[in-house]
């Protein structure tokens, strides 16, 4: 098993510019998670996911989209990329209730 | 307003030794508690997952307590190793909120 897979690792963007970042995993995982953090801070919930075509909003949702065609991917789409975006951002997957597994993160840049 | 706060913010400790790490939440009702350990660069790796009935879980060297009248949680590591350096992160939910504290990180030297 890959676990969870994210891309790509590094990205910069510049103020405006869209972009999607990719989350796989092949757990069979009906719970699906985007989180940002940023230094001081703990992860935050930007959506999550609890079956294919159902999707939520968590703690920070402005300024993302997701959407969850099948059980595997969950993408996370940046529509008007901000300064305030630049983070490191995590995609977990899991069961209910259960041990949560994250990828290895994406470091995102808006200059 | 659902918090989890941990202390200390940083730990640095000789490797052998003992430590402890604290989780204060107000999360509300509560659901579970999990401890995560998260290498730099890295993304967090479950430690271990307890429930309201459950006061202890252990995971090797790594024991967590919980209090759930206190609304409190101790990660207690045992004979530090220079691989356990590394953030970990207090993570409480409730049915349908997880909040994560900003995480104590540890240090252990030679």
């Amino acid at each position: 098993n890959a676990g969870v897979t994210q891309t790509p690792k590094f990205q910069v963007l510049k103020t405006g510019q869209s972009m999607t970042l990719q989350c796989a995993q092949d757990m069979n995982h009906e719970y699906m998670s985007w989180y940002r953090q940023d230094p001081g801070m703990g992860l935050r919930l930007i959506h999550y996911s609890v079956g294919a075509g159902i999707t939520d909003q968590g703690e920070v949702p402005n300024g993302y989209n997701v959407s969850r065609s099948t059980t595997e991917d969950f993408p996370l789409r940046l529509l008007s990329a901000a300064p305030s975006q630049t983070s490191v951002y995590f995609c977990a997957s899991s069961y209910s209730g259960s041990w949560q597994y994250f990828g290895p993160g994406t470091r995102l840049t808006v200059t | 307003k659902n918090q989890v706060e941990q202390s200390p913010q940083s730990l640095i400790i000789l490797e052998g030794k003992n430590c402890t790490l604290q989780c204060n939440y107000t999360v509300s009702p509560f659901s579970n508690l999990r401890w995560y350990k998260q290498d730099t660069g890295r993304g967090p790796v479950s430690l271990t997952i307890m429930t309201f009935s459950e006061n202890t879980k252990s995971n090797g060297r790594y024991t967590a307590t919980l209090d759930a009248d206190t609304k409190q949680s101790s990660l207690h590591i045992t004979a530090s190793q220079l691989s356990d350096s590394a953030s970990y992160i207090c993570v409480v939910s409730a049915i349908r909120d997880m909040r994560f504290g900003a995480g104590t990180r540890l240090t252990v030297k030679p």
